[in-house]
């Protein structure tokens, strides 16, 4: 059962402009939410987290929003350059009663061209 | 600060056959956990370790196990391997994992197994 999901498989923004990547969650006990970037042959890269007690958080060209009323988070990217190009994966936990692990979406491949 | 290192990169076995896979937690991080990625699945929890115990584990079955040791060092090993097992397997650690402390796992590059 996929408790977490990234309905798009793919996006393809032109550089510069904004990149906007969705996730949606259906359980209400997690309370930790991530986004990793994903390179070919390497592990995800940690980009940025949101705990539940927020709706936004902000590092650098990287904000997370989150809804929780809507079960919905999403990453926005400004601007976008090509070196974003990579597959990108939402993450949700729900702390230290589940063990801290992490539900991860199935990914969306971000294309940024010049 | 070194990251999290997982050996070997790349391992190929037959099935039937047991394999080892090992990791080495960023310095200071406590807490280990395993995932295995396939194309069709995706990244799914394995099972997570700290300070030498399992406290989380994910719905796998009894082939796979692992153990963490006194220096945080973790190794999982799958036992009579199938073919479904081929996949990347991925560690990632994180500082502590108490209550009320979420903290972001940070990954290795994982170990990719191949089952002929």
């Amino acid at each position: 059962d996929q408790q977490v999901k990234q309905n798009s498989p793919s996006l393809s923004v032109q550089e510069g402009r904004i990149s906007i990547l969705n996730c949606d969650y259906t359980n209400s006990m997690f309370d930790y939410f991530l986004w990793y970037k994903k390179y070919p042959a390497e592990g995800p890269t940690f980009l940025i987290s949101i705990s539940s007690i927020k709706d936004k958080n902000e590092d650098g060209r990287f904000t997370v929003f989150l809804n929780k009323s809507a079960k919905h988070l999403s990453l926005h990217i400004v601007p976008s350059q090509p070196g974003d190009s990579a597959v990108y994966f939402c993450a949700a936990s729900g702390g230290f009663s589940s063990g801290y692990a992490l539900n991860f979406g199935k990914g969306t491949s971000l294309l940024v061209t010049p | 600060k070194a990251g999290v290192t997982q050996t070997p990169r790349y391992l190929i076995k037959t099935r039937g056959q047991q394999v080892t896979l090992s990791c080495s937690p960023i310095s200071g991080h406590r807490s280990v956990s395993w995932y295995q990625q396939t194309p069709g699945q995706g990244l799914q929890f394995l099972f997570e370790y700290f300070s030498e115990t399992q406290r989380n584990k994910g719905n796998f079955p009894g082939r796979f196990s692992g153990r963490q040791f006194s220096n945080s060092r973790s190794e999982m090993n799958v036992s009579t391997l199938e073919l479904g097992d081929s996949a990347l397997y991925l560690c990632a650690s994180s500082p502590s994992g108490s209550v009320n402390s979420n903290q972001p796992q940070h990954f290795g590059d994982g170990t990719r197994l191949s089952i002929l």
